[in-house]
């Protein structure tokens, strides 16, 4: 079984600042992780994924997140937040492979705001 | 290139009836997934589709089925509908052993 929780259901960050997004995930297999980000009235649009490999990964603008399988986390990251960044944003878990990779466990979401 | 298609994008019903949604997956993509998203919350995972056959299925009962045609695109039946089915009815497309899921625009239904 699979399960995700985001630290936070509304951040908020200042124009510029860094963002900061958590997310913890449980899996008793070895997980592919995944950052979506949804826009009001859209569906939800691939930021970065982990498969396997390196564990930074670098994703659509100017996000990053890193895989720490210790801390069972996956935060995402971005340096300097843009008022184009307020959005919901989505962490999710799958199995690795096969089918498994279409059925996606998803956390509860995170608002973030981005003040100017 | 068109991604994933749905349609329609907003549907009233009312309790009891039956709804059917319909699903266009991304040119290249054979694999088609379902996930209802309630207001406030993440999407949930309720089946998957590859070569016609159901592969996967999440915790919802029989009253969601499915259907995949030869073409890849894919329906979602809801029989016997609940106040609690109102949602925004997430599409998702890929290709085995391919990318990762991308999502269409969702279809929003209203129960009353």
């Amino acid at each position: 079984a699979q399960s995700v929780t985001q630290l936070g259901s509304h951040v908020s960050v200042s124009e510029g600042a860094l963002v900061l997004l958590r997310c913890n995930y449980s899996s008793s297999v070895p997980p592919y992780l995944f950052w979506y980000v949804q826009y009001p009235n859209q569906g939800l649009q691939l930021l970065l994924k982990y498969t396997t490999g390196a564990t930074l990964v670098k994703g659509i603008n100017g996000f990053e997140a890193e895989f720490k399988k210790s801390e069972t986390s996956f935060h995402l990251t971005k340096p300097s937040a843009h008022m184009s960044d307020a959005a919901e944003y989505f962490c999710a878990v799958s199995a690795a492979g096969g089918t498994s990779y279409g059925k996606l466990t998803f956390g509860q979401g995170t608002i973030l705001t981005v003040h100017p | 290139d068109a991604g994933v298609t749905q349609s329609p994008t907003h549907l009233i019903k009312t309790r009891g009836q039956q709804v059917t949604l319909r699903c266009s997956p991304k040119s290249g993509h054979d694999t088609v997934s379902w996930y209802q998203q309630a207001l406030g919350q993440g999407p949930q995972f309720i089946f998957q589709y590859y070569e016609e056959e159901e592969r996967q299925r999440g915790n919802f009962p029989d009253r969601f089925s499915g259907h995949q045609f030869p073409n890849y695109s894919s329906e979602l039946n809801v029989n016997a509908l609940l106040l609690g089915d109102s949602a925004l009815y997430l599409c998702a497309s890929r290709k085995v052993g391919g990318s990762p899921l991308h999502f269409g625009n969702g279809t929003r239904l209203t129960v009353t």
